[in-house]
């Protein structure tokens, strides 16, 4: 079955240091990888997806096949960053079931 | 444009009866979602449809169950409602497909005494 593991519950860090949120997954497939979040009082909003390969509000993440694993980064962390963040997975294909990780809080701390 | 828009909001309900919540997606978005918020199990996919026909389901019992409009309107709904059953129920929406993810309803808050 697959599964996706934060094993983050809580991450705090000062503004301007780096940031990284852990995810790990279980699939035998090839799945494809998102980085949702939800900032205080506001819905959860897509931020990323693997297979664009693109940076947002400065996060990037790499699909680590080998690791299965799929962190999310950032060089600099801003105050405004602080929300849940919720790794998720679709099977191969792109079937439109995810399956999220219980989700990391991370508060940046000014 | 208009989002995802979910009714009601908050709801109570006693155990033992049904309920019904109402999902309106995106114009254009043509496959809505559902998910199950709780503390405990976090989200957890409930089902998804397309074009009125379920493509999709979770692992929820049968007391569980949704259904689709031709406008693209859902609604789900929980019959012989358990206190377990209290949570955040969250409606996405997309276009088909998870090429450019979903976009999440505000959700309706459901408790069960």
């Amino acid at each position: 079955a697959q599964r996706v593991t934060q094993p983050e519950k809580l991450l705090s860090v000062f503004k301007g240091a780096p940031v990284e949120l852990k995810c790990n997954y279980s699939y035998s497939g090839s799945p494809e990888l998102f980085w949702y979040v939800q900032y205080s009082r506001q819905r959860l909003q897509l931020l990323l997806r693997h297979i664009s390969r693109e940076s947002i509000k400065g996060f990037t993440a790499d699909l680590n096949k080998g690791e299965t694993s799929f962190h999310l980064k950032k060089p600099f962390a801003q105050e405004e960053d602080s929300a849940m963040y919720y790794c998720a997975l679709s099977e191969q294909g792109g079937s439109e079931k995810l399956v999220f990780g219980k989700g990391t809080k991370l508060t940046v701390n000014p | 444009k208009a989002g995802v828009t979910q009714t009601p909001r908050y709801l109570i309900k006693t155990r033992g009866q049904q309920v019904t919540l109402s999902c309106s997606p995106i114009s254009g978005h043509r496959s809505v979602s559902w998910y199950q918020q709780t503390p405990g199990q976090g989200l957890q996919f409930l089902f998804e449809y397309f074009s009125e026909t379920q493509r999709n389901k979770g692992n929820f019992p049968g007391r569980f169950s949704g259904r689709q409009f031709s406008n693209s309107r859902s609604e789900m709904n929980v019959s012989t409602l358990e206190l377990g059953d209290s949570a955040l129920y969250l409606c996405a929406s997309s276009r088909g497909g998870q090429t450019y993810g979903y976009t999440f309803g505000s959700g309706t808050r459901l408790t069960v005494v």
